[in-house]
């Protein structure tokens, strides 16, 4: 069974900050995997997409890594500002196109 | 419209209750997810359908939830005898699938229900 994790839970960091939020998951036969931004009541929003044969995916300031083989994606925000609060959930498509989630981490940019 | 659509935004009904949460997908996806998310947890899987059909079915949590997907684009989650741990968003997705090819998934914003 896929099971995806993501750390840390939380972080606080003061504005300018670039920053690293750590997804891993426990099976490596995977179609994608998704980077989402959440803010508080609202629905997903999609940030990258990195199907199983690339490596990486940029937009703007973000950047994000995968490395199948070892069940792990990283997601880099560069120069963090404080309209970049909200909770990241990262989400891997599993063999039989189920998209399964981290809990997310909840980041917090102060000014 | 561009988006994913769920209706209703808030919906509050008595334990026991009988209710329909509805999601109209993007134009031209082929496949529709439904999701739950607790408070400070990550989606859970419900149910996916490609096309009409329900695809996988194995997140449901039991017999009381049901959706279906007639005409393969707006989709009804049902919740027959809601109790109070069903209080949660239930979140909808749309993605176009097609031939072993996996899309990038568009959420709506989320029906929030509470249970009484």
């Amino acid at each position: 069974k896929q099971e995806v994790t993501q750390i840390p839970a939380a972080l606080s960091v003061p504005e300018g900050e670039n920053l690293v939020l750590n997804c891993s998951f426990t099976d490596s036969a995977i179609y994608n995997l998704q980077w989402f931004r959440q803010d508080p009541g609202k629905g997903l929003t999609s940030l990258l997409l990195i199907q199983s044969s690339q490596r990486e995916q940029t937009s703007g300031r973000l950047n994000a890594s995968l490395d199948k083989s070892s069940g792990r994606s990283t997601l880099y925000i560069a120069a963090s500002q404080p309209g970049d609060s909200a909770t990241y959930l990262c989400a891997v498509m599993d063999s039989s196109y189920k998209l399964i989630f981290g809990s997310g981490t909840r980041l917090l940019v102060r000014p | 419209g561009a988006g994913v659509s769920q209706t209703p935004s808030n919906k509050v009904t008595e334990k026991g209750k009988y209710v329909e949460l509805r999601c109209d997908p993007i134009s031209g996806h082929t496949a529709l997810y439904w999701y739950r998310q607790s408070l400070g947890q990550g989606p859970e899987f419900l149910i996916y359908f490609q096309g009409t059909g329900a695809a996988d079915d194995s997140g449901l949590p039991n017999d009381r939830f049901f959706a279906v997907r007639p005409e393969g684009s707006v989709s009804t989650l049902k919740i027959q005898r809601t109790e109070r741990g069903d209080s949660a968003v239930y979140l909808c997705a749309s993605s176009f699938l097609s031939g072993g090819a996996a899309g990038e998934l568009f959420f709506g914003e989320g029906s929030r229900l509470t249970v009484l």
